[in-house]
């Protein structure tokens, strides 16, 4: 199955510092949502932006959506030590309404 | 947010048997289950979808017969690694989802499957 690109692939930063991570996709979406792993765990959801939707918001969390570059962008600020993670982009393809196409994440260290 | 348990986070296994790993919603019935394995430092690999009552759905190159999917029932879904060889050692990841619409996914905690 196809999956989304995201940028960088690993990203070093200090605390207090804003983090954005991006990813493209190729195909029409129904919505896109972002996900935070760590090691060795599940995931956690943390923003779904629907196609109809350019930004969003969730506490120190803000997600935009460009669908007409296929692109969304994911911005931490004043990150933590405790925010890093992997950060992976799924989307949900118009017409498909199940399946979850994954990016291939975003590694972020967050340096005390 | 819901709650997905998925059992046990950790299991290692001689070459041969079977591991059945178990992912329950806990506080909603899902409809659709996914099952997902994860390399190291890489993404989520969709194995299969289940839908509770039906027969998997595989994904291309993942082989039914060596991973058993049984959704039972709308909070239990269950993943059964057959006659397991050391290259199926992975992270096996499962989600469920409340309905058949676009909501977000649900993880369990993950599987860290060792055969030795």
């Amino acid at each position: 199955s196809q999956q989304g690109e995201e940028d960088p692939q690993a990203l070093s930063i200090q605390e207090g510092e804003n983090a954005t991570m991006n990813c493209s996709y190729k195909t029409s979406i129904n919505n896109l949502q972002w996900y935070r792993q760590n090691s060795g765990r599940g995931l956690v959801h943390l923003i779904l932006i629907r196609s109809n939707e350019r930004e969003k918001h969730s506490g120190r969390l803000r997600v935009t959506l460009d669908t007409s570059k296929k692109s969304s962008s994911l911005l931490i600020t004043a990150s933590r030590a405790a925010d890093t993670a992997s950060y992976f982009c799924a989307t949900v393809n118009a017409g498909n309404n199940r399946k979850l196409i994954w990016g291939l994440g975003t590694s972020l260290a967050v340096n005390p | 947010g819901a709650v997905v348990s998925q059992h046990p986070s950790r299991v290692i296994c001689k070459s041969g048997t079977s591991v059945k790993i178990e992912c329950r919603s806990l506080d909603f019935q899902a409809t659709t289950m996914f099952w997902y394995r994860q390399f190291p430092k890489q993404s989520l690999m969709l194995m299969a979808t289940s839908n509770e009552g039906s027969k998997a759905t595989y994904e291309q190159g993942v082989e039914k017969d060596k991973f058993l999917i049984n959704h039972a029932s709308l909070t239990l879904s269950t993943l059964t690694v057959t006659s397991a060889h050391p290259e199926d050692s992975s992270f096996y990841i499962c989600s469920a989802r409340e309905g058949g619409g676009t909501l977000s996914a649900f993880f369990g905690q993950g599987t860290r499957l060792t055969v030795v």
